[in-house]
């Protein structure tokens, strides 16, 4: 059975970094893309970065670009996003999620992120 | 990377059918047979309910369809249950390994 679990989340300061973590389970995470897509309170679903099986081509949303770096252990079989410079609207849930037939097939619980002061 | 458009919110009656609209661009939408479809109940994570445009997932209902014209994909689920009110949200592949998502809109069974 394919299992994502995301951890890392928690409250950080504006300017703040925090790393989010991805372990995958029932699947070799080298297989798949793999993406993090992020959903502000009380908002919608925002997507924000894919790794691609590859484990080279990483792609991100505009609004993190040159901020958040997506990266992969593949002896892990965790997937991690790295977020340096944090601000207020980067607070979310962050979900990562599976890359079939270009879609988001499996999905994590999602982690809280909170930044605030 | 602009969000595609759906209606806020839609409703139906039990055994009623609804549809939810999904307005990009020909960059993404129009450009590509990449639009799929979640379902997010209050507190969970989204489920995938419908990919490449029309195509279900094993296990997802034949209750929910997908199609597409132009640029603006669409939604149906027919003979509506209770267990459908949810949160619906489209996503299109926007090119250069980039998708966009919808807004999404809260279906409400009445």
């Amino acid at each position: 059975e394919v299992q994502l679990v995301e951890s890392g989340g928690g409250l950080v300061q504006p300017g703040g970094s925090l790393r989010l973590s991805c372990a995958a389970s029932g699947f070799t995470v080298s297989t798949y893309g793999m993406h993090w897509v992020r959903q502000a309170p009380g908002k919608g679903l925002v997507w924000v970065s894919l790794i691609k099986s590859d484990g080279t081509t990483t792609t991100y949303a505009d609004s993190v670009k040159g901020r958040f770096t997506i990266s992969r252990d593949n002896a892990e079989n965790t997937v991690y996003l790295q977020m340096n410079s944090l601000r207020g609207e980067d607070t979310a849930v962050y979900y990562c999620a599976t890359d079939s037939r270009w879609s988001f097939t499996n999905w994590g619980q999602g982690t809280l992120v909170t930044v605030s002061s | 990377q602009s969000a595609l458009t759906q209606p806020r919110s839609v409703s139906g009656s039990p055994g009623q059918s609804v549809t939810i609209s999904c307005t990009g661009t020909s960059s993404d939408v129009g450009g590509y047979n990449y639009v799929s479809w979640y379902q997010q109940h209050p507190g969970k994570a989204p489920q995938l309910i419908i990919s490449f445009v029309t195509q279900r997932p094993s296990g997802v209902p034949d209750r929910f369809s997908g199609s597409k014209s132009g640029n603006t994909a669409s939604l149906t689920i027919s003979g509506l249950q209770a267990e459908d009110e949810a949160d619906y949200y489209c996503c299109s592949f926007a090119g250069s390994y980039t998708w966009v998502f919808g807004g999404g809109t809260k279906l409400t069974v009445l």
